[in-house]
């Protein structure tokens, strides 16, 4: 079975561009929540979406948002990138909204994002 | 604001030592995750402790949950070079869904 999948890996951006990082969740879930990391550091949570709607959202600017598909796919958009929007951006899929009970958070490889 | 905090941040140790990280966090939870990360690679899931006293092993590793001190630990035992990586450990607040708030990071090296 696949996993969480993301793409794509890599890109680099220059400053002021805009970015979208596209997630496709483990079959059967419904629910993808965002993470930033940056180097370094321990993943900051952005965004989680379930059924299409946005059930919850980190301290992050307005220049972050993102969708979730009928498919429940989703996307994280970033407009007018900064130098410090650098990270590796995580998509992580479960099958609800609800607390985890079971640990059933599955995070994919993630979209690795340099901002020049 | 919940806040998790790691140490040691770095940790060198040997081949064969033990050694523990420890995990506090600033608000009420019961559940808390242990992940792994290698260079340049996503988050392996390793534990989740679901209630106070909980205690979970899995080969050299071994992480245990105090609800009521705020603090969940990994024991390492006996290390081996494979062990090598960074280990965060997650606190999901009693009032959000899948939401995790992460630890800075304990970059373990073991040496042989």
């Amino acid at each position: 079975d696949a996993g969480v999948t993301q793409s794509p890996t890599h890109l680099i951006k220059t400053r002021g561009q805009h970015v979208t990082l596209r997630c496709s969740p483990i079959s059967g879930h419904k629910s993808v929540s965002w993470y930033q990391q940056v180097l370094g550091q321990g993943p900051q949570f952005i965004f989680q979406y379930y059924e299409k709607e946005e059930r919850g959202r980190g301290n992050f600017p307005d220049r972050f948002s993102a969708r979730q598909f009928p498919n429940y796919s989703s996307e994280l958009n970033v407009n007018a990138l900064l130098l410090g929007d650098s990270a590796l951006y995580l998509c992580a899929s479960s099958p609800s909204a609800q607390r985890l009970n079971t640990g059933e958070l599955f995070f994919g490889e993630g979209s690795r994002l340099t901002v020049l | 604001e919940l806040k998790v905090e790691q140490n040691p941040l770095f940790l060198s140790m040997q081949e064969g030592k033990n050694y523990t990280i420890y995990c506090n966090y600033s608000t009420t939870s019961d559940r808390l995750y242990w992940y792994r990360q290698d260079p340049g690679k996503s988050l392996e899931s390793l534990f989740v402790l679901l209630s106070n006293g909980a205690v979970k092993q899995e080969g050299r590793l071994m992480a245990s949950l105090d609800t009521k001190a705020r603090l969940s630990t990994l024991h390492i035992t006996a290390a081996v070079h494979d062990l090598s990586a960074t280990y965060f450990c997650a606190v999901d607040e009693e009032t959000s869904g899948s939401r995790l708030t992460f630890g800075e990071g304990t970059q373990l090296t073991v040496n042989p």
